[in-house]
């Protein structure tokens, strides 16, 4: 697992409300990414980091924000969480030196929003 | 843009059946290929890769052979066992990107 945890795993929040997902790794790696998983839509890309305080959008990125102060952390943050924001989120890393885009991923954080 | 079609599932299966998993892809370039699988309450493991035409990545019984001349990149395996049980997500990555593209996922579940 590369040492990529999350935290929280689980959380419930109402609509309107600000959430921050953090995610945490222990071996360097240079990116990280953070995705949902939804029934029907599989992974989509939300936003990246390649490296401190240099971050992208991905394809699902409205209603998201990303920070990246130290190698380790990259917090994602719903501004105003909505229900359709309710999801499974991922997060993933990978070091410079791996070709080929291999990820490790973290164990998730399953959010809902009532 | 890029994209990956995967078959539907669920699959259901009983211990010791053949798998086949079909994984088409669609890319501008020469993609890289991969396999992920998550299993129940976790993240997702790399299973297998493969990073050029004709190549066969291989791992836990598991395989899969790039093939270029039909977009193709079906995940295979000749007896199941209970513990395969899991969602198993095909993915591509263009050259030189920082982003892999999923297909849905395919649910599998083995009976004993």
């Amino acid at each position: 697992d590369a040492g990529i945890t999350q935290s929280p795993r689980h959380k419930v929040t109402e609509t309107g409300t600000p959430v921050t997902l953090r995610c945490h790794q222990t071996e360097n790696h240079r990116y990280m990414y953070w995705y949902r998983q939804d029934p029907g839509h599989g992974l989509r890309l939300i936003h990246y980091s390649y490296g401190v305080k240099d971050t992208d959008k991905g394809e699902v990125s409205d209603g998201y924000s990303v920070s990246r102060s130290k190698t380790e952390d990259f917090l994602l943050t719903l501004e105003s969480a909505t229900s359709s924001q309710t999801s499974v989120y991922f997060c993933a890393a990978r070091g410079a030196g791996l070709p080929y885009n291999e990820q490790f991923f973290g164990p998730g954080t399953r959010l809902t929003v009532l | 843009g890029d994209s990956v079609t995967q078959m539907e599932g669920p699959v259901t299966l009983s211990e010791e059946a053949c798998l086949t998993i079909n994984c088409t892809y669609t890319a501008t370039g020469y993609p890289s290929l991969f396999w992920y699988v998550q299993y129940p309450g976790e993240g997702l493991q790399l299973l297998l890769k493969a990073t050029k035409a004709d190549d066969k990545g291989s791992n836990k019984g598991f395989e899969a052979t790039y093939r270029k001349e039909t977009t193709s990149f079906h995940l295979e395996k000749g007896s199941v066992q209970v513990s395969d049980s899991a969602v198993y997500f095909c993915a591509l990555s263009e050259g030189g990107s920082e982003k892999l593209v999923f297909g849905k996922g395919t649910k599998l579940t083995v009976n004993p």
